[in-house]
């Protein structure tokens, strides 16, 4: 099995252009999850897609942000306007379908720069 | 409130030398898991062991060793003999029954293994 892939792996951009991030995860997981990192600091939730569902949503994710998951395969994370404070780590992680809590498997991240 | 405290931030070893990294989460659910990942300095997040709350044993595998104390809701995880490759950061993560999906990380502990 490949493992989650995100591209691109890196993004400079200048503040107020529009970005968007693209995740494939592991082959059958039904569970995509959006997380952003910032230096020094743990992973903090985004948004959660069960299949094409967007399920959830952190008070993180300003009306700037919006994701997608259309085909219940790949998904998209957009920011607009983007601002000096969105830059970060992005990581997708995907699990696979079952009952309960399943085990969340990361892709290697998209590092934001906005200068 | 539901959280994940990694009080140490960096540690540094020699070579074969043991290291214990800490994690202390506060819950108030009576089920949740607890997860600890392994973010090398290429970024991906990679799974190292889950553990449901309703599992106590301690748990072995190879060099690392996981501890878990419900009595002091604690989840510390143990390198025995530590190697170069060991260097990364280490998060420990919560999952609680109200969260629907999503993963509450600790800030993570940046372990430096010397030659």
């Amino acid at each position: 099995d490949t493992g989650v892939s995100q591209d691109p792996r890196h993004k400079i951009t200048k503040r107020g252009q529009n970005v968007t991030f693209r995740c494939d995860p592991i082959s059958e997981h039904n569970r995509l999850y959006w997380y952003r990192q910032t230096l020094g600091q743990g992973p903090e939730f985004l948004t959660y897609f069960q299949n094409e569902a967007q399920l959830e949503k952190s008070r993180l994710l300003s009306d700037r942000f919006s994701a997608e998951r259309p085909k219940g395969s790949f998904s998209t994370l957009e920011i607009q306007r983007t601002e000096q404070g969105d830059s970060a780590m992005y990581l997708c992680a995907s699990s696979p379908r079952g009952q309960g809590v399943d085990t969340q498997y990361f892709g290697p991240g998209t590092r934001l720069t906005v200068l | 409130a539901q959280k994940v405290t990694q009080a140490q931030t960096e540690i540094s070893v020699v070579e074969k030398e043991d290291v214990t990294l800490d994690c202390v989460y506060e819950t108030r659910d009576t089920t949740y898991y607890l997860f600890w990942y392994k973010q090398p300095p290429s970024g991906e997040l990679v799974f190292l062991i889950r553990r449901n709350s309703f599992d106590e044993q301690n748990e072995i595998s190879g060099r690392y060793s996981w501890n878990f104390q419900k009595s002091t809701s604690s989840f510390n995880f143990t390198i025995t003999a530590s190697q170069v490759v060991d260097s990364a950061v280490y998060f420990c993560a919560l999952h609680y029954t109200g969260a629907n999906s999503k993963l509450t990380f600790g800030k993570g502990i940046t372990l430096s293994v010397r030659p």
